[in-house]
């Protein structure tokens, strides 16, 4: 069973420009949350989708956004990068049982964003 | 606010020894508590969770133990081998919340 992938894996972007990284959840997930990983630092929460719907967003600014699509893949877009946006982005996938009962998450690969 | 605070932010030990990473979460509606690890260039891979409901867990030479009342939990790896070396992250989550909170993360080191 294919686990969750993500697309590109590298992407060099110049400062101003605007970026969409992509997501494809396990499949029979409805949940997809995006990740935020500097270099040497933690993992932090941008946001989260599940079922086409945004349920909750990290402390980050408004040209951080994303969408879920029907089939339950993911986009995440970034406007105007600056150069504090270089980091790995990381896409994990869940399934949403009951009354949000949350299943494991478990994480793709990433997608490197240098931004110069 | 929500936070994870995780110790030690590195360690070395000999291979054969044990090792053992803490961390402490602030919100005392977390119920989930997964660990991951993730070696160099790869995305975080899960290799042990813990509910609520369960003060220990353990799978091979990993095991995770839970303090809800302390809001404490560890994770232990026993006969330590070179291949363990990696980054290792603790996390915490409020069901309803969704999203999983994360520690600093720890270097492990295991020299042969």
């Amino acid at each position: 069973e294919a686990g969750v992938t993500q697309s590109p894996t590298h992407l060099i972007k110049t400062r101003g420009q605007q970026v969409t990284l992509r997501c494809s959840p396990i499949s029979g997930h409805t949940s997809v949350y995006w990740y935020q990983q500097a270099l040497g630092l933690g993992l932090q929460f941008l946001l989260w989708y599940d079922e086409g719907e945004e349920r909750n967003r990290g402390n980050f600014p408004p040209r951080f956004s994303g969408r879920q699509f029907p089939n339950y893949s993911s986009e995440l877009n970034v406007n105007a990068l600056e150069l504090e946006d270089s980091a790995l982005y990381l896409c994990a996938s869940s399934l949403v049982t009951g009354v949000t009962v949350n299943t494991e998450a478990f994480f793709g690969q990433g997608t490197r964003l240098t931004v110069v | 606010g929500e936070n994870v605070e995780q110790h030690p932010s590195t360690l070395s030990v000999q291979e054969g020894d044990s090792a053992v990473i803490k961390c402490t979460y602030s919100d005392s509606a977390s119920n989930y508590f997964p660990w991951y690890k993730q070696e160099l260039g790869k995305g975080p891979q899960l290799i042990i969770d813990i509910r609520s409901n369960v003060g220990e867990k353990k799978d091979q030479r990993i095991a995770v133990t839970l303090n809800k009342t302390a809001k404490h939990f560890s994770l232990h790896i026993t006969e330590t081998q070179p291949e363990d070396s990696a980054v290792y992250f603790c996390a915490a989550r409020v069901n309803q919340g969704g999203k999983l909170i994360f520690g600093q993360g720890t270097e492990l080191s295991v020299k042969p």
